[in-house]
């Protein structure tokens, strides 16, 4: 069973472009967490999903952020016309539905914009 | 709003010592409490899940114990060795499946 998968592992962007993060959540899971996490800082929640649901979003910047968690296929954490505060470690975590409240995390995808 | 914090921030000691991380939280309707590790560069590690109902959890060198009532956790880490250096976090769950994130202790131990 594998664990959370996090593609790429880096990404690198010029100022202006799009950012596409994936999470692909363990087997089984259907919650969907994600988290950002700047040098030397704490992580700070964005968006927390379900299969096709977002359930909260209360972390997530108004514009130009958005994320979705289809029917099928991975977890997208989209990021339109990065700027230079974007650069950070973006973190995914999955947990299962209803049996158990533990969250296992990915290793990261780690955004840098030039 | 559920505020976590980790007290100290950063703690340097010497291997073989035996050492408290602490976690506080405000809001003391939580569900479960889980520590993590974070090592540079790399994605969360769970340590150990204590739930709501439960008053302590141990793996290994590890215990780690939740007052719900005084809104702390702390995580006893005996016999300290240099491969436990990391940064380690607490997370709480609250309504609606919330986690919300400690601020985070450094560890160093020292050989």
């Amino acid at each position: 069973n594998a664990g959370v998968m996090q593609n790429p592992r880096h990404l690198v962007r010029r100022r202006g472009q799009e950012a596409r993060l994936r999470c692909s959540p363990m087997k089984g899971h259907s919650h969907v967490y994600w988290y950002r996490q700047l040098p030397e800082e704490g992580l700070k929640f964005m968006v927390y999903l379900q299969k096709e649901n977002i359930i909260d979003e209360s972390g997530m910047p108004k514009e130009r952020f958005s994320a979705e968690f289809p029917k099928e296929g991975p977890s997208i954490l989209r990021i339109q016309q990065v700027v230079r505060g974007d650069s950070a470690a973006y973190f995914c975590a999955s947990s299962p539905l209803g049996t158990e409240e533990k969250l296992f995390f990915g290793s990261g995808t780690q955004l840098s914009v030039l | 709003k559920q505020e976590v914090t980790q007290i100290p921030a950063a703690l340097s000691v010497p291997e073989g010592e035996n050492l408290v991380l602490n976690c506080s939280f405000t809001d003391s309707a939580i569900y479960n409490l889980q520590w993590f590790r974070q090592d540079p560069g790399k994605g969360l590690t769970s340590l150990l899940l204590i739930q709501s109902s439960q008053r302590e959890q141990t793996s290994g060198r590890l215990n780690a114990s939740l007052d719900k009532s005084s809104g702390r956790s702390t995580l006893y880490i005996a016999a300290s060795q240099p491969g436990d250096s990391a940064t380690y976090l607490c997370a709480v769950w609250g309504g609606y499946q919330k986690v919300t994130f400690g601020t985070g202790t450094k560890l160093q131990v020292i050989p």
